[in-house]
């Protein structure tokens, strides 16, 4: 069955650390790729996503990620966290089968937590 | 500008009771989804509608049943509660099937 890995469940980080948080997916047909992120006590929104074209891609708040289709994976990345990036991290991956039909899966999850 | 509403924001329920969680979109996105939430478990789609008069089954449909009589409402019923469906649940919503998605601000349940 097609997944979504992220290997690290928690992280802890000091402020101007740099941050990198790993995805990987199992699927290798045509995807789609997003990053979400649940700031504490708020719903889930997008940080940033990749459906194609130049495979490292620019989300808000200095957030980038970059997919690299032969190893599957689409990890996140900040150059110099902050505080207020306290949150948990949302890997999703979007598959298209050749029926034209679409999965849409989450990671399980990474709980960043930086230190101020 | 609502988005997404979900109703109620948190319920606590007698196991065998039946309850129906309520989303609400305003965006006149095709797409909705109903998604739990556990911790270590992460995101996992209940049900989904890609546009209104459809549905379809997720990872984890069973105990769950939805509908999707108009484009802006997909209430999410449990038949018959059980402690297995705690859980904090969120509704999405998105343009098209697969695109980026919206979500609401969760609704947590406790069935005891």
């Amino acid at each position: 069955a097609q997944s979504v890995s992220q290997h690290n469940h928690h992280v802890i980080l000091s402020e101007a650390a740099s941050l990198e948080l790993g995805c990987n997916y199992s699927y290798g047909g045509t995807v789609n790729l997003f990053w979400y992120v649940q700031y504490p006590g708020q719903h889930l929104q997008l940080l940033l996503k990749y459906f194609s074209g130049d495979p490292l891609v620019k989300g808000i708040k200095g957030f980038e990620a970059e997919f690299i289709k032969s190893k599957f994976s689409f990890n996140l990345r900040k150059p110099s966290v902050q505080w207020s990036d306290t949150a948990e991290y949302f890997c999703a991956v979007r598959e298209v089968d050749t029926s034209g039909t679409y999965k849409y899966i989450f990671g399980t999850g990474t709980r960043l937590k930086v230190l101020a | 500008i609502a988005g997404i509403t979900q109703a109620p924001t948190s319920q606590i329920l007698a196991a065998g009771r039946r309850m129906t969680l309520r989303c609400t979109q305003d965006m006149r996105h095709n797409a909705m989804y109903w998604y739990r939430q556990d911790l270590g478990l992460g995101l996992r789609l209940i049900h989904y509608s890609n546009t209104a008069g459809t549905t379809g089954k997720g990872e984890v449909p069973d105990g769950y049943s939805v509908s999707r009589a108009n484009t802006d409402d997909f209430p999410l019923t449990l038949a018959s509660a059980v402690p297995s469906q705690t859980s904090v649940y969120f509704c999405a919503s998105s343009v098209g099937a697969g695109n980026e998605q919206f979500f609401g601000p969760g609704t947590r349940l406790t069935v005891l």
